[in-house]
This record gives C-alpha cells, structure tokens and sequence, in this order.
C-alpha cells in the first residue's frame, strides 16, 4: 500500500519570495511521483514527475522538486513566487506496470501568494 | 485539439436519484479513470478501466458504477446507494502521464 502526506495544508508567502511545498511518501515498491496544480474549480494541471534518473526533476512555471529516496521526500520549490501562483498543489505516487496509472493523493497545500 | 471534456459543469441531484457523470477523451488512451475530489482529503480512486469492456473498483466504489462500452468514453453513474455524492469528480486519462479532465460538481437539492 501507498500513502502521501503533504505536510503543510496551507502555506502563505509573500510575492518574490522562495517557497518550498513538502511532500513525504511511504511505499514498500519503486513508486513513481508527481506534482500537480489545481486552480480554484479545474482540473488538475501536471508540474512535474519523477520517474528515473536525476533527483532533482524541472517543471513548468520554474517549479522544481527533489526525490529523496532515504527520507521518502519529494519536496516542490520555487525561487521566487507571483501572484498567479496562488492555488492549490498535490502530490501523487503511483507504482509501477498496471498500477502506473492508480494515483495516490496528498490532502493538497493550498499556497497563497500576497502581493 | 486532443483533451478529455467532462459534462456537465454542475450537476444537480435528488433524493433517490441516479446521476451520470460523462467523460470523453480522444487522446486515444486506454486507461481511464474516475477521482471524487473533498476539501481536505485530496482526490480518492473510485473506478479505473484500462481496456474497453474491463474495469475495477477503486478505493471508494460503494454507490457508484462505471461502464466503459467504446474507448474513448467512461460514464460514472452516481447511485442513490451513495449517501454523500456532493463532491468535485475528475475524470481522468494516462499513457505516459495523466491527463485530467476540467471537472463536474455534483450538488444534492
């Protein structure tokens, strides 16, 4: 069995600011790991996945996250934060074969950005 | 342009009544899937289908049912049997990574 636990439900900054959003995993097989956003009644919108290779894995809209294997942590960062990054952000896992595409959820962060 | 669409917007329900959700993609994926969405618990698994004709109970499937007759397409019927439908459901669709439709709100009267 999966599990995530986002460890901040909501998270305030101010604009230019750097953010880091924390995202902790426990899996007993090779997980695979996302980050996605949601802006206030849409869909989900991916930032970023970890699959293989380099820990440190580049996203969209300057988003990057660090796979931790030892600590089980896939932390999202951003340098400097605006406005319109105001919403919410969720971190998945899945497994591997079959279950690629089962995604197991955090609770959200919601992170809002004040001018 | 290539996406999943999902209709209605809103959704509105009465006691009693059965509701369905629809999910359309022509991504041409074969794995599709439905998420029930709560302020604070993240998105739950309720129904995934990853071939035409087949599906499988998530985590949360008491009260719902799924078919999935053509490809490209994978209604959610909500139950009167579900006592607590309102909620955001997403539907989704994976190949290499999943693709998220905008969304239906179901709302009880």
């Amino acid at each position: 069995a999966q599990s995530v636990t986002q460890l901040d439900s909501q998270v305030p900054v101010f604009e230019e600011a750097p953010v880091e959003l924390r995202c902790n995993y426990s899996s007993s097989v090779s997980v695979y790991l996302f980050w996605y956003v949601q802006y206030p009644n849409q869909g989900l919108q991916l930032l970023l996945k970890y699959l293989s290779g380099s820990t440190l894995v580049k996203g969209i809209n300057g988003f990057e996250a660090e796979f931790n294997k030892s600590q089980t942590s896939f932390h999202l960062r951003k340098p400097s934060v605006h406005i319109s990054d105001t919403a919410e952000y969720f971190c998945a896992v899945s497994g591997g074969g079959t279950s690629y595409g089962k995604l197991t959820f955090g609770q959200g962060t919601i992170l809002t950005v004040h001018p | 342009d290539g996406g999943i669409t999902q209709s209605p917007k809103y959704l509105f329900r009465k006691e009693g009544q059965n509701v369905t959700l629809s999910c359309e993609q022509n991504l041409n994926h074969d794995a599709m899937y439905w998420y029930r969405q709560d302020p604070g618990q993240g998105l739950r698994l309720i129904y995934y289908s990853q071939i035409v004709n087949d599906f499988q109970k998530g985590d949360i499937a008491e009260g719902y049912s799924v078919s999935r007759e053509k490809k490209e397409s994978f209604p959610l019927t909500v139950t009167s049997a579900q006592k607590n439908p309102t909620a955001f459901y997403l539907c989704a669709s994976v190949r290499e990574t999943q693709y998220f439709g905008p969304g239906t709100r179901l709302l009880v009267l």
